[in-house]
């Protein structure tokens, strides 16, 4: 069983829709990453949190490290928002310990 | 700017053919990675490095070696022993050992081709 869990694997949404993302783990962390792909394969950081809520313009990651889990909300969504949603943990001790990655969301939102 | 500058983003190769893939960071980070991607599955670790001189083993390392001579580099070879090197290889980089949280950066990757 991955250490990592994401759903859902693939996310169809219309333009203005509110998206929820949810990942899932089962180890010790010191924290968890959401990442960004686009097609042409660079990853971006969104968010890093241990945890609590984080906000950066129309997206939102929620943790609750008592239920090992969290979500990545997009509201508002937006073409433009179409790429895959990684979600990643440093587990502990997690002094630059190598993430581990969940093997991705991939939304495509409509116009 | 600063950032993780891999190269080149598209590498095709023949079968048995060692290649090196690099990567250069100008973050002054002190730890470096490699990942590979495939369809349908996440970024699995090959091999990873938290000082100079000094690399381990990630999950996957078998038919790869790596070297860190220096702090900005981080080249990785794929041997001819890598029984199926077709993939997605992404570098990531992040800061030093006294961190214990912090951001990883990622390349944009290279994607390999073997024929």
């Amino acid at each position: 069983k991955n250490e990592v869990e994401q759903s859902p694997q693939n996310l169809t949404a219309q333009e203005g829709e509110f998206i929820t993302i949810n990942c899932s783990y089962s180890v010790g962390i010191s924290a968890l990453h959401w990442l960004q792909q686009h097609p042409g394969g660079g990853i971006v950081s969104l968010f890093m949190l241990s945890s609590g809520k984080k906000k950066h313009g129309r997206l939102i990651a929620t943790i609750n490290i008592q239920e090992k889990h969290s979500s990545l909300h997009i509201t508002a969504s937006h073409p433009r928002d179409s790429a895959v949603y990684i979600c990643a943990v440093r587990k502990v001790p997690g002094i630059n310990t190598p993430l581990v990655f969940g093997k991705g969301t991939r939304l495509s939102v409509i116009a | 700017d600063g950032g993780i500058t891999q190269s080149p983003k598209y590498l095709f190769r023949k079968e048995g053919q060692n290649v090196t893939l690099s990567c250069e960071q100008n973050l002054n980070h002190d730890a470096m990675y490699w990942y590979r991607q495939d369809p349908g599955q996440g970024l699995r670790l090959i091999y990873y490095s938290q000082i100079v001189n000094d690399f381990q083993k990630g999950d996957i390392a078998e038919g790869y070696s790596v070297s860190r001579e220096k702090k900005e580099s981080f080249p990785l070879t794929v041997t001819s022993a890598q029984k199926n090197p077709t993939a997605f290889y992404l570098c990531a980089s992040s800061k030093g050992r006294q961190s214990v949280n912090t951001e990883a950066f990622f390349g944009q990757g290279t994607r390999l081709t073997v024929v």
